[in-house]
């Protein structure tokens, strides 16, 4: 049964400390797109990869936030340095060709005290 | 721009009524167009999908139909149970795998 899998599911830390978060696709997707839930904003789309380079990482604060694929099978989401409001579930999807739908990790739940 | 505008909740209903959330959107080209489905504590599983106009896409009761003259893709069920309390997200996917989500729509379902 093919799923995204993401690692850690749950995170605490403190502010100011380097978070990472993996999400490991669907083989053979060639998408693969961060999003950020928070109750107040929703889901927000922070980035966008597609054979691995990023398309569109428009959404995703820049000065805090990195995200990148080294392989095929992995992509990462880091934070550094965390801040409170970083707090939020972040999901990882993937696709493969075109139309076909985008299929969701079970998401890391980030707790930022 | 592409975007999707659905329903605010929250919505509640009773066990066995009628459900329908609204979903409009804006698109540059032709949008394929899916709704998702949240239960607590887990990520966004596919419902249903329609790729061109006048395709109703359905899955577990669930029903919507890509209406291009009205950009909307609307959904319904007939009799909503406890279990389809979730929240729902219509979304639009354009060339290239890019998609748009709308803000969810939370249904609660009572006995």
């Amino acid at each position: 049964d093919a799923r995204v899998t993401q690692t850690p599911r749950h995170k605490v830390t403190e502010m100011g400390q380097e978070v990472t978060m993996r999400c490991q696709p669907i083989l053979g997707h060639n998408t693969v797109f961060w999003y950020r839930q928070t109750m107040m904003q929703g889901l927000e789309l922070l980035a966008y990869f597609r054979n691995r380079a990023p398309l569109d990482d428009s959404g995703m604060p820049k000065d805090r936030f990195s995200a990148e694929m080294p392989d095929a099978t992995l992509a990462t989401l880091k934070i550094q340095p965390s801040e409170p409001r970083d707090s939020a579930v972040y999901f990882c999807a993937s696709g493969g060709r075109q139309d076909t739908e985008a299929f969701f990790g079970q998401g890391t739940r980030l707790t930022v005290v | 721009g592409n975007s999707v505008t659905q329903m605010e909740g929250p919505v509640t209903l009773s066990e066995e009524a009628f459900l329908t959330i609204n979903c409009t959107y804006t698109a540059t080209g032709y949008p394929s167009l899916f709704w998702y489905v949240q239960y607590p504590g887990e990520g966004l599983q596919l419902l249903l999908k329609a790729t061109k106009a006048d395709d109703k896409g359905s899955n577990k009761g669930f029903e919507a139909t890509y209406r291009k003259e009205t950009t909307s893709f609307h959904l319904e069920k007939g009799s909503v149970q406890v279990s389809d309390s979730a929240v729902y997200f219509c979304a639009l996917m354009i060339t290239g795998n890019q998609f748009y989500f709308g803000t969810g729509t939370s249904l609660t379902v009572i006995p």
